[in-house]
């Protein structure tokens, strides 16, 4: 069992780059989110998946894109990075239902934009 | 929208116990769950308390009162590799996930 994968586990852009930060799951969840954690705010989420096809706004969307054509997949796109989107980049997963309230993060993705 | 309060750093000596305090502000919620952090690591899942009262799992015990608004995190028998970021999270529809900002726990021998 791999868990949920991310990659890649460093990147840096240049301004007005786009670039997709990939996740997968193996243990057949169908709910998954991304969050960014930023220094001294904790982890606030961008965007989540209820199921495959179905994809909502978190806290913090702008300037970024997901889809979820599949259970296991969840990528995220940076449409036209900017300095402000420099931060760690979490993937979770977890199987729902509000009686099994645990998710499983990813390794994360350090991303720096110049 | 949802706000969650916790203080911002712990110091305890190993060995003892440490509670770690959240407060939260929402119109709703499911449940709240309990995170560790390691410098550099992602965050792991710890408890999860859908009802009122103590959730115990091993070491580490969890707490709700949604009329207080309040949960707390027990670590008993602290020891070194406790040293770590806490985070409080409440569980809203979606099964979407609001943290609080995080307790960094400082074990001292």
């Amino acid at each position: 069992n791999a868990g949920v994968t991310q990659t890649p586990k460093f990147q840096v852009l240049k301004t007005g780059q786009s670039m997709t930060l990939q996740c997968a799951q193996d243990m057949n969840h169908e709910y998954m989110s991304w969050y960014r954690q930023d220094p001294g705010m904790g982890l606030r989420l961008i965007h989540y998946s209820v199921g495959a096809g179905i994809t909502d706004q978190g806290e913090v969307p702008n300037g970024y894109n997901v889809s979820r054509s599949t259970t296991e997949d969840f990528p995220l796109r940076l449409l036209s990075a900017a300095p402000s989107q420099t931060s760690v980049y979490f993937c979770a997963s977890s199987y729902g239902g509000q009686t099994v309230g645990g998710y499983t993060f990813g390794s994360g993705t350090r991303l720096t934009v110049v | 929208g949802q706000s969650l309060e916790q203080p911002s750093e712990v110091t305890a000596v190993e060995g003892a116990i440490v509670q770690i305090n959240c407060t939260y502000q929402t119109s709703g919620f499911y449940g709240l769950s309990w995170y560790q952090q390691h410098d550099g690591g992602a965050p792991t899942f710890l408890s999860y308390n859908a009802l009122d009262g103590l959730e115990e799992t091993g070491r580490f015990s969890s707490f709700l009162s949604r009329s207080d608004s309040y949960g707390y995190l027990l670590l008993q028998e602290l020891q070194m590799k406790d040293s770590a970021s806490y985070f409080c999270a409440l569980t809203g529809g979606g099964n979407k996930l609001t943290f609080g900002t995080g307790t960094q726990l400082k074990v001292e021998l």
